[in-house]
């Protein structure tokens, strides 16, 4: 089994629009999670850390749901800069990350 | 502060030459890591190191070598490029095993 989950999209939706995409994970032990952006033919770079239930940052919230192993990103007003690939990524207490291939997001005009 | 800077952005190769992608980081992180990235596709880790003179294998690690006589550099070497190796290449490096990583920009290698 994976150890995460994702759509891999792409989720097209119009500027403006609240979006919401889901990542399920496979091992119960891990304690927090990084959200990654990648924009097109660019490198990963960290858009959120979650150790806790969640976490927000201006128009992005991520919400963690430990019982169901699955971890949530919300986006609301979305911007066309918005478009990108986004990576849920598991922080399994001192093991390596490993990056699967995430969501795309397109936003349109 | 650079963070992680990657040389060439950019190189064709003919298929059997060999080069180096360097890979050099300012942030006296101990942990290192390549990456490949195929069209459309995850990342997949090649190799990695837990400090100066110390590397190990990842997932796809054939057709590659590695070196860390620093704790600053990482490069990475192809001795016989075959297309396959056709790839994004990317260098990440963190303070800790399991914490955030920085990549660098990439490096966009074609072997023809």
């Amino acid at each position: 089994r994976k150890e995460v989950e994702q759509d891999p999209g792409p989720f097209n939706v119009p500027e403006g629009a609240t979006v919401a995409f889901n990542c399920t994970y496979s091992n119960s032990a891990s304690q927090s999670f990084f959200w990654y952006r990648q924009d097109c033919r660019k490198e990963p770079k960290l858009l959120m850390s979650v150790y806790s239930s969640g976490n927000e940052d201006g128009r992005f919230t991520a919400q963690l749901n430990r019982a169901s192993q699955y971890i949530s990103l919300l986006i609301r007003d979305s911007k066309l800069s918005d478009s990108a690939t986004y990576l849920c990524v598991p922080n399994n207490a001192g093991n390596m990350l490993t990056f699967g291939g995430g969501t795309r997001l397109m936003v349109k005009p | 502060n650079a963070g992680v800077t990657q040389t060439p952005k950019f190189r064709i190769l003919k298929i059997g030459q060999s080069m180096t992608l360097q890979c050099a980081q300012d942030m006296n992180h101990n942990y290192m890591y390549w990456y490949r990235q195929d069209p459309g596709m995850g990342l997949k880790l090649i190799y990695y190191s837990v400090g100066a003179g110390i590397t190990d294998k990842g997932e796809v690690p054939n057709g590659y070598n590695v070196s860390r006589s620093t704790t600053e550099d990482f490069p990475l070497r192809l001795e016989l490029a075959a297309p396959s190796q056709t790839s994004v290449y990317f260098c990440a490096s963190s303070s800790l095993l399991g914490g955030e990583q920085f990549f660098g920009p990439g490096t966009r290698l074609t072997v023809l």
